[in-house]
Parts: C-alpha cells; structure tokens; sequence
C-alpha cells in the first residue's frame, strides 16, 4: 500500500507565478483534503474533494482552486502567488468524512 | 467555530520518564473526535491516538495515553517511557462528528515541539 503520495516534494516558484500540486489518495480512499502549514504552525484547512466536487471550504481566497479526478486524485492550484503563501501543503486522504485521515508528506513551497 | 489551543509550544523529557502535553478546545458540539498527531521532521503527520467524545473511557495505546476530561474540554497526551523517536511536533485536532458542513475537516493546535534527551 503506498499510502498517500504527494508531488513534488519541493518548488520554488516568483512571486505572481501559478502553482499546481498533486495528490494521490491512499488505496481504498475517495475523499481527499487539502491543508496550509505555514512553519511553526498547525495545518489550516484549505478544501476537501469528494466526488469530484469542492464540498467544503476553509477560509481561504479564491485564488486557491483544486481539482479531484474520476480516480480520486486531486490538484491544489494557486494563482497569482504571494510571498505568504511559502509553506507546506499537505494531503489528507480518508473513505467519506468518517474515517481517519492518512497524510502525505507534503509538498514544501517556497515563493521568492 | 471551533478551536484548538497547545500552550506549550515546546517540551523536553529524559529518555525512559514520562511527559505529558496539553490541550484544551472549544466547541458547541455534543459529539466529535479529537486526535493527537506527531509530525516527525520528516513531515508526514502520524496518527498517534483517537478519542471519541461520547466515550468515557480514555483511550490507550502502547506507550501514549490521554486524559479526556469533556466538561474541561481538556485533552493531554502522556507518553511513558520516552524514546529518542518520539522526538517531534505534537499537534492536538478536533473533528466534528456530524456531517453536514464539517465533513471531516480536522481543526489542529498549534503544535508542541518534544525533545527527548538520551
């Protein structure tokens, strides 16, 4: 089982550039969450993908989008990036709402 | 909204003695889980152990143990007999245990840092 994989580990994008993250979902899960660890922080929600569909939203601005695939698979996409949006976003996978949530390690984004 | 609060942003513990970390929450809801999570530098969050609210009993595994007190709304992390692997980010989460508009997203803590010295 190869748990939950995210790509890349690491990126380095200029300020205003767009960004696209990828997750894949551990086996057997179809429900894939997204979260902002900005360093010496706890994770903040961004958005969870179920069924193709944005089904619920953390507090953040629009220029955060993502996307889940007929295979469950997800994209985190940022636009016009700012020097905050520098951390770590990781993926959390799980089977509905209701079962534990399987992370990533993360992808590290640095904005320069 | 509920919220998630670690006021120990870091702790320190001898290998083989016995650390506890803190937590406390805020909620209006009668039914959830909470979790604690280890971060290692490695990055991925590790499950550690599960609580769930409607039950009494504190949950138990190996080594770690919590102190569940609702009415407080405490939720501390023991771990006994510290190993040098233990050392990482602690962080406490909340989880609704209805649908709804929470559909299992996980409020975190700010984190505790655990250093074990051999």
């Amino acid at each position: 089982d190869a748990g939950v994989t995210q790509s890349p580990t690491h990126l380095i994008k200029t300020r205003g550039q767009q960004v696209t993250l990828r997750c894949s979902p551990k086996s057997g899960h179809d429900t894939v969450s997204w979260y902002q660890q900005a360093l010496g922080q706890g994770p903040q929600f961004i958005f969870q993908y179920y069924e193709e569909e944005e089904r619920q939203r953390g507090n953040f601005p629009d220029r955060f989008s993502g996307h889940q695939f007929p295979n469950y698979s997800s994209e985190l996409n940022v636009n016009a990036l700012l020097l905050g949006d520098s951390a770590l976003y990781l993926c959390a996978s799980t089977v509905g709402s209701y079962t534990e949530a399987f992370f990533g390690q993360g992808t590290r984004l640095t904005v320069v | 909204a509920q919220t998630v609060t670690q006021s120990q942003p870091e702790m320190s513990v001898q290998e083989a003695e016995t650390v506890t970390l803190s937590c406390t929450y805020d909620t209006s809801e009668s039914d959830y889980y909470l979790f604690w999570y280890k971060q290692p530098p490695s990055r991925q969050m590790i499950l550690v152990i599960r609580q769930e609210a409607y039950k009494q009993q504190n949950a138990t595994e190996n080594r770690f143990s919590v102190n569940f007190q609702k009415a407080a709304k405490s939720f501390s992390l023991k771990i006994s007999d510290s190993q040098l692997g233990d050392a990482a980010m602690y962080f406490c989460a909340y989880r609704s245990a209805f649908g709804g508009t929470s559909y299992g997203k996980l409020t975190f803590g700010q984190g505790t840092i655990l250093t074990v010295h051999p």
